[in-house]
């Protein structure tokens, strides 16, 4: 099983907002974890977003929108990354890390389609 | 303005060896922690190693270990990365990239690396 998944795709429509997922690997508990999420257009390096541990432990990557937003769900074990107010350039492939066992992780990523 | 330029990528046959270089300019390179990503074609992203401001400090990503190598030149603001025992799944496209407390902030454009017979 792997570290943090990620669902392949999600659809959603301008203007609306977007949910984006990253599970950790059962017996790996989110609360101790600083998730952070990158953004990723076709050609192009990937762009940090932004870092989210708790409310109070967070940070937004420079000249990123305030739109974009982390959060965690810890019944799912899930980090979260909440797009609101969805525009057209959001859509891009959107990956997860974390630093477990001594190894920066990535997520599979999601493809997120504005349609 | 921070650059990240990589260079050292081309085709390479199944057991042979490359060295990736990434030359950063515009920021204070010996202050900074490294990362090496990769990506194959199509594919998600898959760290690869990381090392310290120092050079103290060093992590690679299991599948690389024993066959890549990672090291800095610090006095002349140069990243490098030593591939050997290259396999086909190695093909992807290398980034290097800066850290500061876990942000991957700045990105080369990446350097691409195929392994084929």
């Amino acid at each position: 099983q792997a570290v943090l998944t990620q669902p392949s795709s999600l659809s959603a429509s301008p203007g609306a907002s977007a949910s984006l997922t990253c599970t950790l690997r059962s017996g790996i508990n989110v609360g101790t974890y600083m998730v952070y999420w990158y953004q990723q257009k076709p050609g192009s390096p990937p762009q940090y977003l932004l870092r989210y541990k708790s409310d109070s432990d967070k940070q937004q990557g420079s000249g990123v929108p305030s739109r974009f937003s982390g959060s965690k769900d810890a019944s799912a074990n899930s980090g979260i990354l909440l797009i609101s107010g969805l525009q057209s350039e959001d859509e891009a492939d959107y990956y997860c890390m974390i630093w477990h066992g001594s190894a920066w992780v990535f997520g599979g990523g999601t493809k997120l389609t504005v349609l | 303005e921070v650059q990240l330029v990589e260079s050292g990528g081309g085709l390479v046959k199944p057991g042979g060896s490359l060295r990736l270089s990434c030359a950063a300019s515009g920021f204070t390179f010996s202050s900074f922690s490294m990362n090496w990503v990769r990506q194959a074609p199509g594919k998600g992203l898959e760290w690869v190693s990381y090392i310290s401001s120092s050079g103290s400090y060093i992590f690679y990503a299991d599948s690389m270990k024993g066959r890549f190598t990672i090291s800095r030149d610090n006095a002349k603001n140069l990243l490098y990365l030593q591939m050997n025992s290259l396999r086909a799944e190695d093909t992807a496209v290398y980034y290097c990239a800066t850290e500061a407390q876990g942000e991957l902030g700045y990105w080369g454009q990446g350097t691409l690396v195929t392994v084929s017979s």
